[in-house]
């Protein structure tokens, strides 16, 4: 079945803790998206990337890294930076950036 | 800077009747716009994506339409049934040069359909 992963499905993070959530397509897309999903305020673009090695921070980067060392992977890693991390979180691909965007199943991370 | 409305946020509807849900956008030089679905706790499905240079695009009971004059799109769900119940997502990707690729989403609309 050809789709977008994520995972975990629930993810917990500790004060000052770094934690990376998974994001993988086997759609063969060019670009990969992170948004970021908070109740009442809509998706928010964290990161994307239109091409492997290459990647522009979106509207909220502060306090979140990306790598996209191959095509199928676009991971995010959530930093310590960040101090308000909980929400919902979406990873997205698209053929080309101006293309049809699908989406993953997303993670859930919380603050313990 | 692009900014997108959806209007109602929320909406309840009895079974069978047919219902427009409304997309707002400030910034007319848009590439495309998309209509998503979102169940509770659930990634997003793309439902239609109207290209900026087309009026409207149907998928068997849905049918959205975009006026890029006036900033505008709706969905239009005929014959409503339960399992539409969900939120739906209006989001446009703009032309800007500083933000071209980007798309920015509405708030949604949160539809309930009752038997």
């Amino acid at each position: 079945d050809g789709g977008i992963t994520q995972s975990p499905k629930y993810l917990f993070r500790k004060e000052g803790q770094n934690v990376t959530l998974s994001c993988e397509q086997n759609l063969n897309h060019d670009a990969m998206y992170w948004y970021r999903q908070d109740p009442g305020q809509g998706l928010r673009l964290i990161y994307y990337s239109q091409i492997v090695n290459d990647f522009q921070k979106g509207d909220i980067a502060e306090g979140y890294s990306v790598s996209r060392e191959k095509k199928e992977s676009f991971p995010l890693t959530v930093t310590s930076a960040q101090k308000n991390p909980t929400a919902f979180y979406l990873c997205a691909s698209s053929i080309a950036d101006t293309g049809t965007q699908y989406f993953g199943p997303g993670t859930r991370l919380l603050v313990l | 800077k692009q900014e997108v409305t959806q209007i109602p946020a929320a909406l309840s509807v009895p079974e069978g009747e047919n219902l427009v849900l409304n997309c707002s956008f400030t910034d007319s030089a848009i590439y495309n716009l998309q209509w998503f679905r979102q169940d509770p706790g659930k990634g997003l499905t793309s439902l239609l994506l109207i290209q900026s240079s087309q009026r409207e695009q149907t998928s068997g009971r849905l049918n959205a339409s975009l006026d890029k004059s006036s900033g505008r799109s709706t969905l239009y769900i005929a014959a409503s049934q339960p399992g539409d119940s969900a939120t739906y997502l209006c989001a446009v990707r703009s032309r800007l040069s500083a933000s071209y690729g980007k798309l920015t989403f509405g708030q949604g609309t949160i539809l309930t359909v009752h038997p």
